[in-house]
Order: C-alpha cells, then sequence, then structure tokens
C-alpha cells in the first residue's frame, strides 16, 4: 500500500523559513518523479513544485520560484521542500504526491497525480 | 481564482445521477486531458479519473469522465452517501507550463 507521510509544518513569521519532508512507502521511491501541491482556503488546490525520480530535474510554479527548492533523498525515500522568506499567501496545507507511471493519449504523454499524502499544515503568521 | 472553472456546489438524492462540470481555454483542457480527484473530509485526495474517462483502478464504475469541447464533465450515477466529497478537475496548462486546477465542486447528498 502506497503511503505518503508529510511532517514539519507549523507556524512560522513571515519572512522566515520551513522544511516539509514527505516520507514514502508501498512502491519504488526512485522509479517516480513527486510534486508538493498546496491547498489554500481562497484559491484551492495549487500545485507547487515537482522534480524527477532522479532529482536531477526540478520545476516550479512561478509564485514560489526563487524562495521554495524541491529535493529528494532517494535512500531515505524522503521527499523535501525548502520553503523561504516565507509570506501570508504561503498559509495551506502542503500535499506530498505521487506523480505515477503516467499515461499516454493522442501522441502525447503526461503525468498524473496518483497517490496523495494527509498533508502539513503551514500558518504564516505573526 | 482557479484556472478551471468548476460549480463551487452540488447535490443529489440517493440513486439519482449529478454531474459536475469544468471548463478551461484552449490552453488547458482545450488541448489536454483531464483528471478527476475526490477529496472526502479528513481524507487523503484520490486520484479517480485520468486521460477525461479512464478510471483508476478500483474506482467504482458508478463514476464516469467525458468531454465536449473545452468542457469537460465528471458524472456519479447512482449517487450514495460515501460520495460526499470535493471534486476536483486538474488539467496541462501549455502557457503556464504547469498543472493547473479548478476551485473544487462540494458534492451533498441530501
Amino acid at each position: 500500500e502506497v503511503q505518503l507521510v508529510e511532517s514539519g509544518g507549523g507556524l512560522v513569521q513571515p519572512g522566515g523559513s520551513l522544511r516539509l519532508s514527505c516520507a514514502a512507502s508501498g512502491f519504488t521511491f526512485a522509479d517516480y518523479a513527486m510534486s508538493w501541491v498546496r491547498q489554500t482556503p481562497g484559491k484551492g488546490l495549487e500545485w507547487v513544485s515537482g522534480l524527477s525520480g532522479s532529482g536531477d530535474s526540478t520545476y516550479y510554479a512561478d509564485s514560489v520560484k526563487g524562495r521554495f527548492t524541491i529535493s529528494r533523498d532517494n535512500f531515505k525515500n524522503t521527499l523535501y521542500l525548502q520553503m523561504n522568506s516565507l509570506g501570508a499567501e504561503d498559509t495551506a496545507r502542503y500535499y506530498c504526491v505521487n506523480s505515477g507511471p503516467g499515461y499516454c493519449t493522442g501522441g502525447s504523454c503526461y503525468r498524473r497525480f496518483d497517490y496523495w499524502g494527509q498533508g502539513a499544515l503551514v500558518n504564516v503568521s505573526s | 481564482q482557479s484556472v478551471l472553472t468548476q460549480p463551487p456546489s452540488a447535490s443529489g438524492t440517493p440513486g439519482q445521477r449529478v454531474t459536475i462540470s469544468c471548463s478551461g481555454s484552449s490552453f488547458n483542457i482545450g488541448s489536454n486531458p483531464v483528471n478527476w480527484h475526490q477529496h472526502r473530509p479528513g481524507a487523503a485526495p484520490k486520484l479517480l479519473i485520468y486521460a477525461d474517462n479512464q478510471r483508476l483502478s478500483g474506482v467504482r464504475d458508478r463514476f464516469s469522465g467525458s468531454r465536449s469541447g473545452t468542457s469537460v464533465s465528471l458524472a456519479i450515477s447512482g449517487v450514495q452517501s460515501e460520495d460526499e466529497a470535493v471534486y476536483y478537475c486538474a488539467a496541462w496548462d501549455d502557457r503556464l507550463n504547469a498543472p493547473v486546477f479548478g476551485g473544487g465542486t462540494k458534492l451533498t447528498v441530501l
């Protein structure tokens, strides 16, 4: 059974930093791309960042580029999100997501968000 | 606001067929397939449908997806109380070069 367990959330002051971790089990971690997706009360779900199975390729939403860093340790089966220069707009529940094997249709191939963790709550407030 | 547009709420009585719509633009739904996720209270979100109409293994056949141009729909036939959840559509956006979501539709089973 696939399990994704986030940790590291909490209350942080504006301008502060936080590192989220996601412990993965139930699948061969290094074989799959992973992402972070956040949910805010006002804006719903927002993809934050993703990286390849090897960790060599990383991707970021414009809203976090330059402030957040995604990484992984394939020996520890753990995904990370280092968040710096946090602002109120970053307050959200952050989900760790397994992108699965993907699929191909219409001549193109796509990722999908197969498995989600329960999320870690990040509250940026003074 | 979310890039993809969904109605904020939907409802039905047990056994009814309920449909949830999701609209976008030529940059996302118009040119890329759509996935649907179910988010029950207190649980992790769950992928139900991918590639517009393909059910993930283990998903009940009461759930189905369809497309018409730049609009897609999720249908739940014979809705049950356990189907109460928020449903999100998602697709790749070629202009943003990122995956995007709808704002979610809260389904209430009356």
